[in-house]
Parts: C-alpha cells; sequence; structure tokens
C-alpha cells in the first residue's frame, strides 16, 4: 500500500544539526525525496536517494535509508533560520509516472 | 535555465464556474504533472502528461481535466467548482523519468 509517515514538527537551535525522520510501507519504491516548502511558496527539491542506495550527502544534507525498517532520514548539519519551513518526504514507485506518494510534511523550526 | 512557470498566482472565482489553470514546464521537460495541496488532504497527485498524452491519473473526478500541447505547456482545467476545490495547485516538470520532478510555485485558487 501507499503510505508515508512523517512526524509533525521539530523545533531546533540555530546551529545544531535537524534530523527529520520518514516512514513508508511499500518497499517497491524507486526513488525517494526531500522537498522544501517556505510559506506561500511552491516545493523545492532538496535531494532525492535512488532506493539501492543507503545514504547520500550533499554539502549540509545527510539522506539516509534504511530499506529493512523502511526508514528514511534527512540531517540538517549547522541549521539556520532560513532553514525554517515544511519538509516533505516522498516516493516514487518503478512505472507510475510523476506520481509521487507525499507524506504530511514536518515543519522545522529553528529559534535563534 | 528558466524554472516551472505557474499562472496565474492566485484566482477567486465562485461554485459552479470553472477554471483553467496553466504550467510551463522546464526547458526540454516533456513531462508535466499536477497536484493539490490542501491542509486537510496534503499534496495528491492528479495527472501526469508526456508528450501530449496523459499517461498517468489519481483519484480525482471527471470535473478535473488537463491537457498538454506540442511544446509541453500544460493546462488544468476544473469545471463545476466546488468550496472543497479551494486549494493550492502545484504543477511539476520531468524529463519524464522517475527521477527529479521540480514544482512551480503553484496557483491559490479560493472557491466563494
Amino acid at each position: 500500500g501507499e503510505d508515508v509517515e512523517q512526524s509533525l514538527f521539530l523545533s531546533v537551535r540555530e546551529g545544531d544539526s535537524s534530523v527529520i525522520n520518514c516512514t513508508y510501507t511499500d518497499s517497491s519504491s524507486t526513488y525517494l525525496y526531500w522537498y522544501k516548502q517556505e510559506p506561500g511558496a511552491g516545493l523545492q527539491l532538496l535531494t532525492y536517494i535512488f532506493s539501492n542506495m543507503d545514504m547520500k550527502q550533499d554539502q549540509r544534507l545527510t539522506v539516509l535509508l534504511n530499506k529493512k525498517d523502511k526508514h528514511l532520514s534527512l540531517r540538517i548539519a549547522d541549521t539556520q533560520t532560513g532553514d525554517s519551513a515544511i519538509y516533505f518526504c516522498a516516493e516514487i514507485f518503478s512505472g507510475n509516472t510523476g506520481k509521487l506518494i507525499f507524506g504530511q510534511g514536518t515543519t522545522l523550526q529553528v529559534k535563534p | 535555465k528558466a524554472g516551472v512557470t505557474q499562472t496565474p498566482r492566485y484566482l477567486i472565482k465562485t461554485r459552479g464556474q470553472q477554471v483553467t489553470l496553466s504550467c510551463s514546464p522546464i526547458s526540454g521537460h516533456r513531462s508535466v504533472s499536477w497536484y493539490q495541496q490542501t491542509p486537510g488532504q496534503g499534496l495528491q497527485f492528479l495527472f501526469e502528461y508526456f508528450s501530449e498524452t496523459q499517461r498517468n491519473k489519481g483519484n480525482f473526478p471527471g470535473r478535473f481535466s488537463g491537457r498538454q500541447f506540442s511544446n509541453s505547456r500544460s493546462e488544468m482545467n476544473v469545471s463545476t467548482l466546488e468550496l472543497g476545490d479551494s486549494a493550492l495547485y502545484l504543477c511539476a516538470s520531468s524529463t519524464g523519468g522517475s527521477e527529479k520532478l521540480f514544482f512551480g510555485s503553484g496557483t491559490q485558487l479560493s472557491v466563494l
């Protein structure tokens, strides 16, 4: 089945690391994504990982994928106030073109 | 390279009217997907077009329709508007595979 779950809220201090977690139920997904949405804006693609990878690092962002537990996480190092936003994880299945399955989104609040 | 462009940015309509939203994908992208975002239901997939053909479809009523032109620009139409159609409508473009989908800023539709 198609279901992606995220915790709704995370609050951190500026300079700390943030870890946003996501679980999914279908192991046949091909790609998993992290998107960022700021107020009144569209979705910005932050990073994505192919389902046969365990980890991907891109500057301050680290994505970890545990296929056995169907768990995806996004770590943001040295979190800044500009990182305050809603973060969505999403998955896509082979052959299901254009159809991302999104979680509910995690609101990240960064306190100065 | 210009990003995904959606017009108009805001729309106000009344119940029973119809509305057309436009999406211009990133140059060279042939796939356009449409999503509805509401506070209650989150992000839901409407449909995907590739080379002027609808290739994938979500679970929305027939009042929601779309099309794609030869230049890959896409339009989405909603007929007989209902209050519940008030939402942010987002489109995403990709080269046509299942890798990176890039989103526009969206059209905020309010139905009164």
